[in-house]
């Protein structure tokens, strides 16, 4: 039991690449989130899924898309990458009501 | 208002210390309320749910104050160990999870 898996640990980035960001869960958890982190700052919700096929923007959805086309999967595209972007990512799942379980995170840098 | 809204401190206790940190929200319809501890660098880890009759686990108390909107951590006996940034982060029946910015706790020698 992996529990939230998310790829890659690190990546650069130039202004104006894109790339997905991987999430997969093993706990056949029907809510799916993805957060990113500042310096400093709490975790701020970008969006979320409550089941396959089912999306929602957070508080920052901004430069984002996401989608979810299976219980296990929840990937976050960035399409045109931003210096504002720069951030700590982290996806998490859980069951309602019950505690959310965080994967390690995904450290992006953009220059 | 931020919908979920914490003191970002930082507390710096002696070991041994009694400390409490609170946490107001805004969201009247909120239903589930939890605490994380999050390390330097690291995922947040549950630390705790808060339920409305309260929560205790070993040196840690958890509350919910519903009538003033607010959830409270009492952490007791205070351990070098313990030093990290506490999130409380609530849910409402949307299952968004909203987070607080984080309380750093430092527990000095």
């Amino acid at each position: 039991n992996a529990g939230v898996t998310q790829t890659p640990k690190f990546r650069i980035l130039k202004i104006g690449q894109s790339m997905t960001l991987q999430c997969a869960q093993d706990m056949n958890h029907n809510y799916m989130y993805w957060y990113r982190q500042d310096p400093g700052m709490g975790l701020k919700l970008i969006y979320y899924s409550v089941g396959a096929g089912i999306t929602d923007k957070g508080e920052v959805p901004n430069g984002y898309n996401v989608s979810r086309s299976t219980t296990e999967d929840f990937p976050l595209r960035l399409e045109l990458a931003a210096p504002s972007q720069t951030s700590v990512y982290f996806c998490a799942s859980t069951y309602p009501g019950d505690g959310y379980t965080f994967g390690s995170g995904t450290r992006l840098t953009v220059v | 208002r931020k919908e979920v809204e914490q003191d970002p401190g930082p507390f710096n206790v002696p070991e041994g210390a009694t400390v409490a940190f609170n946490c107001t929200y805004s969201n009247s319809a909120s239903q589930s309320f939890f605490w994380y501890r999050q390390d330097c660098r690291k995922e947040p880890k549950l630390l705790m749910s808060v339920y409305s009759s309260g929560n205790e686990d070993g040196r840690f108390t958890a509350q919910l104050n519903r009538a003033s909107q607010y959830i409270s951590l009492l952490i007791r006996d205070s351990k070098l160990s313990d030093s990290a940034t506490y999130l409380c982060g609530e849910s409402g029946n949307t299952g968004k999870l909203i987070f607080g910015q984080g309380t750093t706790l430092q527990v000095k020698p």
